[in-house]
């Protein structure tokens, strides 16, 4: 069965440049979540879109910005790198609709970035 | 939101059940009980999730307390493959079917063989 894409798998970034991560959503699922997860640490949430509209919002740094596009593809966007941004990003997709029980998230690989 | 509490670490051997305990105390009535994991290099996985009434799939079984403040995910005869760690989560029902997962502490399975 088709799976989440994310890419690229690897990142490697100076402070202060920008990075772009890209996420491929399950082939008919609507909705699109960003998690961060740090060495050691569980994953956090830092957003989300249905049908390409924010629905939730975590600890989303502002240097941060997400977006869902028509195909339902999302992309995080990253400027002004720091060092603590190194991390797993994970994106994750669900066929959420507006029902809060059947939501079952089915996440990606993950890409991880390393910020030097 | 409500919290859970897991227990940090739990050794099993392999081929014998696993009973992951979870606490939610102040669970509220439109509140889902959802298990996910995560194995080492992977992204969490969906395990199982229920309301009330216990749940089986083919992946687990989940057994949730009459008063619903404590729920245990059931492993029947655990894997090697079932080393990860185990993250119990309340959802809000009656909440926007897009938000966020909150991931606590979990628990770090370790399977001997």
């Amino acid at each position: 069965a088709a799976g989440v894409i994310q890419s690229p798998r690897h990142l490697i970034k100076e402070k202060r440049e920008t990075a772009t991560l890209k996420c491929y959503p399950i082939p008919r699922h609507d909705t699109v979540y960003w998690y961060q997860q740090g060495p050691g640490q569980d994953p956090q949430f830092l957003i989300s879109f249905y049908e390409k509209m924010q629905s939730d919002k975590g600890s989303i740094p502002d240097r941060f910005s997400a977006q869902q596009f028509s195909d339902y593809h999302s992309e995080l966007n990253m400027s002004s790198l720091e060092l603590g941004d190194s991390a797993l990003y994970f994106c994750a997709s669900s066929a959420a609709g507006t029902s809060g029980v059947a939501d079952t998230q089915y996440f990606g690989p993950g890409t991880r970035l390393t910020v030097l | 939101d409500a919290k859970t509490t897991q227990p940090n670490s739990m050794e099993s051997n392999e081929e014998e059940p696993v009973h992951l305990p979870c606490n939610h105390s102040t669970i509220s009535g439109t509140d889902y009980i959802h298990w996910y994991r995560q194995l080492p290099s992977q992204g969490p996985e969906y395990v199982i999730h229920g309301l009330t009434s216990n749940v089986n799939n083919r992946m687990a079984s989940l057994a949730i307390a009459e008063d619903r403040k404590s729920s245990t995910l059931i492993l029947h005869r655990a894997t090697l493959r079932d080393a990860a760690v185990y993250y119990c989560i309340l959802r809000d029902g009656a909440g926007g079917g897009a938000d966020g997962l909150t991931f606590g502490k979990g628990t770090h399975l370790i399977i001997q063989p």
